[in-house]
């Protein structure tokens, strides 16, 4: 039982290129996430999705997009990346959205973007 | 809009005292209240999950307390121990998190 699985680990992109970042979950989760980490400033949610099939904004959607592929696998695209974007990113699964459930985090990706 | 705040930013305390971790939030319409704990370079693990209807949860040497209606969530730890040193961070409702608490504990 691995828990949430993030690939890469660290990254390093150039101004414009585009990359996704992996996540999957072994739980049987219903609901995943996408935070980014920035010094100082805590985690603030990029996308969620409550279950297989459904996707929304989170609270810094910009230049991002996301793609539940199965009720295992939830993805982060970076269409055409910014130093804006330079952050840890983590993944983050619970059996259900709304308030009994725990969540849990993989282990970040860093991405640094030059 | 809500704002999760945690004060102090940072906070250092001699292995055996007690300590109150402090998270306060803007909007008392919440359904759940997380503690966490992430070490350096990691990610975050859970230590205690409060519902809107419970006022506290307790596990081993935390116990974490909610006030609703004041916006307050306090995290105590009894008799620190070094291995305790790490960001701890409050969430509310699931996705909004404060910026941390970093709590050394020095032998």
């Amino acid at each position: 039982n691995a828990g949430v699985t993030q690939t890469p680990k660290f990254q390093v992109l150039k101004t414009g290129q585009s990359m996704t970042l992996q996540c999957a979950q072994d739980m049987n989760h219903n609901s995943m996430y996408w935070y980014r980490q920035d010094p100082g400033m805590g985690l603030r949610l990029i996308y969620y999705s409550a279950s297989e099939g459904t996707t929304d904004k989170g609270e810094v959607p910009n230049g991002y997009n996301v793609s539940r592929l199965n009720k295992r696998e939830f993805s982060l695209r970076l269409e055409s990346a910014a130093p804006s974007q330079t952050s840890v990113y983590f993944c983050a699964s619970s059996r259900l959205a709304g308030g009994e459930e725990t969540q849990y985090f993989g282990p970040g990706t860093r991405l640094l973007v030059l | 809009k809500q704002e999760v705040t945690q004060i102090p930013a940072a906070l250092s305390v001699p292995e055996g005292e007690n300590l109150v971790l402090n998270c306060s939030f803007t909007d008392s319409a919440i359904y759940n209240l997380q503690w966490f704990r992430q070490d350096p370079g990691k990610g975050l693990t859970s230590l205690l999950l409060i519902q809107s209807s419970q006022r506290e949860q307790t596990s081993g040497r935390l116990n974490a307390s909610l006030d609703k209606s004041s916006g307050r969530s306090t995290l105590y730890i009894a008799a620190s121990q070094p291995g305790d040193s790490a960001t701890y961070l409050c969430a509310v409702n699931d996705m909004r998190f404060g910026a941390g608490t970093r709590l050394t504990v020095k032998p």
